[in-house]
């Protein structure tokens, strides 16, 4: 069965400083992955998704999340962290061809310090 | 605009007492999806629908019905709701599994 891990349940940086968020996944075949965010509370909204090609996906908000298969890892980053990026953030991913649709890892909340 | 919208927001509620969560699409999309979600456990699929009279268990089904009588709507029954079931509630949709997931604004519900 597919999984998702996202190590790191809390992380904390400053403003202006980068982000990284790690994901790593666990499927036989190319997963469709994708980052959500939870903003305090909100719903889910999408950030970016990867299906194939580019392993360097855009997202919005200048988020970018690198899909390395060598690493099953889809981490996501951000060179300069807004206050308004304070949120919790889900990667998840889905298999091809499944009716069943996301699953979710256990997400990473970001604090932002001024 | 776009949008799934969820009834009621908050709720509280007793131990036995049936409640229905209702979710609605305006999107058209096939695909809806109910998830819960609890502290370090993220989101977890509980039931989900391809279409219409089409419905499948998730991960935690235990608890819970559906039905998917109309394309848009896509309503989460508890027949006898239990304190672990509370947790806060988010309906999606989706026009293929593979595509992005629309959800709504959730629904955060307590069983005493």
């Amino acid at each position: 069965a597919q999984s998702v891990t996202q190590p790191d349940i809390h992380i904390t940086v400053s403003e202006g400083a980068s982000l990284e968020l790690r994901c790593n996944y666990s499927y036989g075949a190319t997963p469709y992955l994708f980052w959500y965010v939870q903003s305090p509370g909100q719903g889910l909204q999408l950030l970016l998704k990867y299906f194939s090609g580019d392993t360097l996906v855009q997202g919005i908000k200048g988020f970018e999340a690198e899909f390395k298969r060598s690493q099953s890892s889809f981490n996501l980053r951000k060179p300069s962290v807004h206050w308004s990026d304070a949120a919790e953030y889900f990667c998840a991913v889905v298999q091809a061809g499944s009716a069943r649709q996301l699953t979710f890892g256990s997400g990473t909340q970001l604090t932002v310090l001024p | 605009e776009a949008q799934v919208t969820q009834n009621p927001r908050y709720l509280i509620t007793v131990t036995g007492k049936k409640l229905t969560v209702t979710c609605s699409q305006n999107m058209n999309h096939e695909y809806m999806s109910w998830y819960r979600q609890d502290p370090g456990l993220g989101l977890r699929q509980i039931y989900y629908s391809m279409n219409v009279e089409v419905t499948d268990k998730g991960d935690v089904p235990e608890g819970y019905k559906v039905s998917r009588k109309e394309k848009r709507n896509f309503p989460l029954i508890l027949e006898s709701p239990s304190p672990n079931q509370t947790s806060l509630y988010f309906c999606a949709s989706t026009r293929a599994p593979t595509d992005t997931q629309y959800f709504g604004p959730g629904t955060r519900l307590t069983v005493l």
